[in-house]
């Protein structure tokens, strides 16, 4: 399977642990999203990585929310100290630099007790 | 910064019949205007996409409009199956910020 990999699929936590997501994009894209989807609503941006370079970033993206990308391959999304408000899915998708069409994966479910 | 709006929020359909969702964006600066279809538990498939230097777009029974002028781009499903029960995304998206703005969703059911 080719398309966009995340790990795990559901994870629940209880507030104020760490969680960490993992996103394995297309392996030819070089374009990397994270995207916060809670229920009845589209997603909504977080973060892009053009290769290893994070460079743009959502103000809904708290100091709680950390995304790295550390060789322009697969990217993790961390969130400190979680709260029952991050309860959310969380959605990477990928996309060929200078392409608009964004492939997603299948998302993590993040539910904080 | 862009918004997106869609309509309607329900739609139900008798099976073989057509359904049409339709969305608004605020910026005229949008060039691309991708629809994704969500299925419960799964990530928004892109199902078919337009880019504003074009009016029209057919990929067997879906199709998508788009009017630059009035900054309106719709969906438009022919011949509905039960697996088209879904809901679905319309976005537009700006080459300036790199990202996609999504509507609502519209949730799909097809009455058999």
């Amino acid at each position: 399977d080719t398309g966009v990999s995340q790990d795990p699929r559901h994870k629940i936590t209880k507030r104020g642990q760490n969680v960490t997501f993992r996103c394995d994009p297309i392996s030819e894209h070089n374009r990397l999203y994270w995207y916060r989807q809670t229920l009845g609503q589209g997603p909504e941006f977080l973060t892009y990585f053009q290769n290893e370079a994070q460079l743009e970033k959502s103000r809904l993206l708290s100091d709680r929310f950390s995304a790295e990308r550390p060789k322009g391959s697969f990217s993790t999304l961390e969130i400190q100290r979680t709260e029952q408000g991050d309860s959310a899915m969380y959605l990477c998708a990928s996309s060929k630099t200078g392409g608009t069409e964004a492939f997603f994966g299948q998302g993590t479910r993040l539910t904080v007790v | 910064g862009e918004n997106v709006e869609q309509h309607p929020s329900t739609l139900s359909v008798q099976e073989g019949d057509s359904a049409v969702i339709k969305c608004t964006y605020s910026d005229s600066a949008s060039n691309y205007f991708p629809w994704y279809k969500q299925e419960l538990g799964k990530g928004p498939q892109l199902i078919i996409d337009i880019r504003s230097n074009v009016g029209e777009k057919k990929d067997q029974r879906i199709a998508v409009t788009l009017n630059k002028t009035a900054k309106h781009f719709s969906l438009h499903i022919t011949e509905t199956q039960p697996e088209d029960s879904a809901v679905y995304f319309c976005a537009a998206y700006m080459d300036s910020n790199y990202q996609l703005i999504w509507g609502a969703g519209t949730k799909l059911i097809i009455k058999p």
